[in-house]
C-alpha cells in the first residue's frame, strides 16, 4: 500500500516558466514533509521541506504547499532551469524526530526542463 | 569534510554469495538508514538505526543484514537469501534533532553476475 504517491512519473516544461511537481498521502498521521532532488547515480539532496502546522515554505525559487484536507502538497519551481532536470521525490514522515523516526518516499517524478 | 561515505560505488555478486555494502560518516549523527532505489520504485526503507548498538526492520528487510557496533558506521549485508539485489542502495543518517533532514551518501550500484 502506497503511503506517498506521485502520480506524475514525468514533466516537460520550458525554460522560465513554472514547475509543479505534486504528491498525494495516505498516512493521516503523517506530519512533516521534504523534497528531494536527485540526478542519476547519485545520491538525493534536500530541497525544502514543510510542517504540516503551516501550508506554505518558500525557499528561493521553489516553494512548497500543503492541503492538509485534501492531504495533498505540491512542489512549484519558478522560474525553471535546465539544471532542475533531475527526479524529484516526496517524502513523509509521521513521528517528529522521535524514535521511530523514518521518511517514506513517493516514486519520484522525472523533470525535465528544456532550454 | 563532512558527509557520508559509500563504498565501493560498484559491486558485483555471484550466485548463492553474501556481499557487505560499507556506509561511514562524519557528521556525528545518531540514526542511520539503508534504502534501496528500483527503477521506478522509489526508495524504500530496508533498515534503519536510530543508536548504537540497535536497529530495526524498515519495509523490505528480508534477505538483508545490518550493525551498528559504532555510531559512524552502518554496514548492509545482503544476504544469499536475497532473490532479487540488483538494485542502487542509498545510506542515509540524521541528526536525531526534531524534524531534521536525511543526508544520503553517493550510493552503491549493486549487480547479479
Amino acid at each position: 500500500d502506497q503511503q506517498v504517491k506521485q502520480n506524475s512519473p514525468s514533466l516537460s516544461v520550458q525554460e522560465g516558466r513554472i514547475s509543479i511537481l505534486n504528491c498525494d498521502y495516505t498516512n493521516s498521521m503523517f506530519d512533516y514533509f521534504l523534497w528531494y532532488k536527485k540526478y542519476p547515480a547519485e545520491g538525493p539532496t534536500f530541497l525544502i521541506s514543510i510542517s504540516s502546522i503551516k501550508d506554505k515554505n518558500e525557499d528561493g525559487r521553489f516553494t512548497v504547499f500543503l492541503n492538509k484536507s485534501a492531504k495533498h502538497l505540491s512542489l512549484h519551481i519558478v522560474p525553471s532551469q535546465p539544471g532542475d532536470s533531475a527526479v524529484y521525490f516526496c517524502a513523509a514522515s509521521g513521528h517528529s524526530g522521535g524514535s521511530n523516526y523514518k521518511l517514506t518516499f513517493g516514486k519520484g517524478t522525472l523533470l525535465t526542463v528544456n532550454p | 569534510d563532512g558527509g557520508i561515505t559509500q563504498s565501493p560505488k560498484y559491486l558485483f555478486r555471484k550466485e548463492g554469495q553474501n556481499v557487505t555494502l560499507s556506509c561511514e560518516q562524519n557528521l556525528n549523527h545518531d540514526a542511520m538508514y539503508w534504502y534501496r532505489q528500483d527503477p521506478g520504485q522509489g526508495l524504500r526503507l530496508i533498515y534503519y538505526s536510530q543508536i548504537v548498538n540497535d536497529f530495526q526492520k524498515g519495509d523490505i528487510a528480508e534477505g538483508y543484514s545490518v550493525s551498528r557496533e559504532k555510531k559512524e558506521s552502518f554496514p548492509l549485508t545482503v544476504t544469499s537469501a536475497q532473490k532479487n539485489p540488483t538494485a542502487f542502495y542509498l545510506c542515509a543518517s540524521r541528526s536525531g534533532s526534531l524534524n531534521e533532514k536525511l543526508f544520503f551518501g553517493s550510493g552503491t550500484q549493486l549487480s547479479v553476475l
